[in-house]
């Protein structure tokens, strides 16, 4: 079954750092481009960044460039997001995502910022 | 504000057609392959249309997709009231170098 499965979610301060993993099965990770999407309580999903299949290359939406860090270990299967200097506007559910031809989404992982 | 432009809401009563809209730009839908994402309240997104009018296993053909230019449209015939959504629209855009996304509609089944 392909799947992907986010983890790492919680509480942080504002100016806190969480670090987010999505792990994958089922289809062959080192192939795809992979996605970070949010999606603040209430809204509509919002592109945070992607990563190329082999990690050469990366973008960032501009809310989020110079705080945030997508990364991604092949051999492991797994897809990071570092998150630093985090916001309030940052609470969100933060979902990873397959790229290519046939998307897929994870199930998402709950981020808050408050103090 | 959204790249993507799609009408916030949308109705239709049991067994009818509906049609949503997606409008963006010649580096988004006029370059790239559009997809649909349909978000059941309280879960995930999840891909309902991909390649502008194609269905995933699984998804019933009564969901239907097409695409004209940097503009797209997205039909639910015989409309059931597990229909009722949020469906969102999205292509990758050359000047992020990332996807962009409609708003969202809010399906209503009257």
């Amino acid at each position: 079954e392909v799947q992907l499965v986010e983890s790492g979610g919680g509480l942080a301060q504002p100016g806190g750092s969480l670090r987010l993993s999505c792990a994958a099965s089922g289809f062959t990770f080192k192939s795809y481009l992979m996605h970070w999407v949010r999606q603040a309580p209430g809204k509509g999903l919002v592109w945070v960044s992607r990563i190329s299949s082999d990690g050469s290359d990366t973008s960032y939406a501009d809310s989020v460039k110079g705080r945030f860090t997508i990364s991604r270990d092949n051999a492991k299967n797994t897809l990071y997001l570092q998150m630093n200097s985090l916001r309030a506007e940052d609470t969100a559910v933060y979902y990873c995502a397959r790229g290519g031809v046939v998307p897929m989404w994870g199930q998402g992982t709950m981020v808050t910022v408050s103090s | 504000q959204s790249v993507l432009t799609q009408p916030p809401s949308a109705s239709g009563t049991p067994g009818q057609r509906v049609t949503i809209s997606c409008s963006g730009s010649s580096s988004n839908i006029g370059s790239h392959a559009l997809n649909w994402h349909q978000q059941l309240p309280g879960m995930a997104p999840k891909l309902l249309i991909y390649s502008n009018n194609q269905r995933p296993s699984g998804v019933p053909d009564r969901f239907s997709g097409s695409k004209s230019g940097t503009s797209a449209s997205l039909a639910i015939s015989g409309l059931q009231s597990e229909d009722e959504a949020d469906y969102y629209c999205a292509a990758w855009d050359d000047s992020l170098n990332g996807w962009v996304f409609g708003g969202g509609t809010k399906l209503t089944v009257l």
